[in-house]
């Protein structure tokens, strides 16, 4: 089975940073990665998929890249409302798996 | 507006068994596959299950494999998973998540999720 491994767990940084999660898979997925972010007490919600698409309604500070193995998460500049946790998700042929989540924390 | 509203959690002892159940509205229900997707408290976000547009193609997570059934209803517009031979392990909350396939990758992606619903597995 797949797996994703997100780095780091955990990370401080302030209103206007630049932020970047990374995600590495066990095996090549091509480009078939999406991220999403999660808020205390709420559903996740999507925020990019196909490693790069903007999901409805997100923010351009949001950008995905990467392929095969290896994907990022950036946030531009770090707003309020982005301290979450954010995950990274492949579904292959038959099973879902989610990497172990990023909780961004205000510094 | 779309929604998506889970129900049927509560307290179960170990061996026991939920129907939790996802009403939906606000678009064509038939038209799309779904997931259950949980999360243990204070942990990350583990797949389930997905069940597809027609009703014909499932697939299980191995933890819960034997012992979880979904389903779906088309003309209620309606997602059930049923969940048997609980564990204490299976405690979460249960999320529907609707199914969303770009097909330039062949990823499935969870596009809309419910509010969730809290099963709590515990002697």
């Amino acid at each position: 089975a797949i797996q994703l491994t997100q780095s780091p767990s955990s990370l401080s940084a302030s209103v206007g940073d630049r932020v970047t999660i990374t995600c590495r898979a066990s095996q090549d997925i091509s480009r078939a990665l999406a991220w999403y972010q999660q808020k205390p007490g709420k559903a996740p919600r999507l925020l990019i998929y196909d490693a790069s698409s903007l999901g409805s309604g997100v923010p351009s500070r949001f950008s995905g890249s990467g392929s095969g193995t290896d994907f990022t998460l950036t946030i531009s500049s770090l707003q309020p409302e982005d301290f979450a946790t954010y995950f990274c998700q492949h579904f292959n042929t038959y099973r879902g798996t989610f990497g172990g989540g990023t909780k961004v924390e205000i510094k | 507006e779309m929604q998506l509203v889970e129900s049927g959690g509560g307290s179960v002892q170990p061996g026991g068994s939920l129907r939790l159940s996802c009403a939906t509205s606000g678009f064509t229900f038939s038209s799309y596959g779904f997931n259950w997707v949980r999360q243990a408290p204070g942990m990350g976000l583990e797949w389930v299950s997905y069940i597809s547009d027609g009703g014909g193609t499932m697939y299980y997570a191995d933890s819960v494999k034997g012992r979880f059934t979904i389903s779906r209803d088309n003309a209620k517009n309606s997602l059930y998973l049923q969940t048997n031979s609980l564990r204490a392990e299976d405690t979460a909350i249960y999320y529907c998540a609707r199914d969303y396939t770009s097909g330039w990758y062949g990823g499935h992606y969870f596009d809309s999720w419910g509010q969730g619903t809290l099963v709590t597995v515990s002697s």
